[in-house]
């Protein structure tokens, strides 16, 4: 079984630039999760979908930040403008949902973001 | 509101010898709870849940935790440390209530020496 792909692996960019994530999550998965973990920190959830719909985007900076799942599979996250301390590792993470929250969340392996 | 405590930020242990990282929890309600591990330039890779029942979970690796609700702890320990279990170890809770979403702990960088 495939894993969760992220691309890019890397990116470098200028503040007020912007920059796009992309994440595949494992086959049949429904829900799919971003992250934010900053170094030194645990992983914070940014937002999350059920299939194309999202479950809780509470701690996403909806000023700068985006994200979508179109067709319930692939999904993008945006950061537009982003601002130095936005350098992080941005995780995507996906789940089946069979057994609601009790479920078992898989990572990708990570974009890892420096703003300059 | 949820939270995660590891109140170590490094643990270091001689190889073959047991370990221990500690996590205690705060949650309204039953919780589920999860122990991720990290690698360098690495996703966070899933060891072992507790969702009810045996208060003794085993994992990957040999890993096991114990779900300890009147402490609101759920350590994670191995009897025989291995230099490959080098890593960064994560902590997380979710409550059973609709809608809650996982909280993760700062996490614990475990050093095994050979």
């Amino acid at each position: 079984e495939a894993g969760v792909a992220q691309s890019p692996r890397y990116k470098i960019i200028e503040k007020r630039q912007s920059v796009a994530f992309w994440c595949n999550p494992i086959s049949g998965h429904a829900t799919l999760y971003w992250y934010q973990q900053i170094l030194g920190q645990g992983p914070k959830l940014l937002i999350q979908f059920q299939n194309n719909g999202v479950v809780d985007d509470s701690q996403l900076p909806k000023d700068r930040f985006s994200a979508e799942r179109l067709k319930g599979v692939d999904s993008t996250l945006k950061i537009q403008p982003a601002k130095l301390e936005d350098s992080a590792v941005y995780l995507c993470a996906s789940s089946s949902h069979q057994r609601g929250a009790g479920e078992t969340q898989y990572f990708g392996p990570g974009t890892r973001l420096l703003v300059l | 509101a949820q939270s995660v405590a590891q109140p170590e930020d490094q643990v270091n242990v001689a190889e073959g010898n047991p370990l221990t990282v500690k996590c205690t929890y705060s949650v309204s309600g039953n919780p589920y709870l999860f122990w991720y591990v990290q690698y360098p330039n690495r996703g966070l890779q899933f060891l072992l849940k507790y969702i009810t029942g045996d208060n003794l979970v085993k994992g990957s690796y040999g890993f096991e935790a114990e779900f300890n609700k009147s402490q609101t702890s759920f350590h994670l320990k191995k009897p025989s440390a291995l230099v490959s279990d080098s890593a960064l170890y994560f902590c997380a809770v979710r409550s059973k209530g609709y809608g809650q979403n996982f909280v993760f702990g700062p996490g614990t960088r475990l050093s095994v020496l050979p």
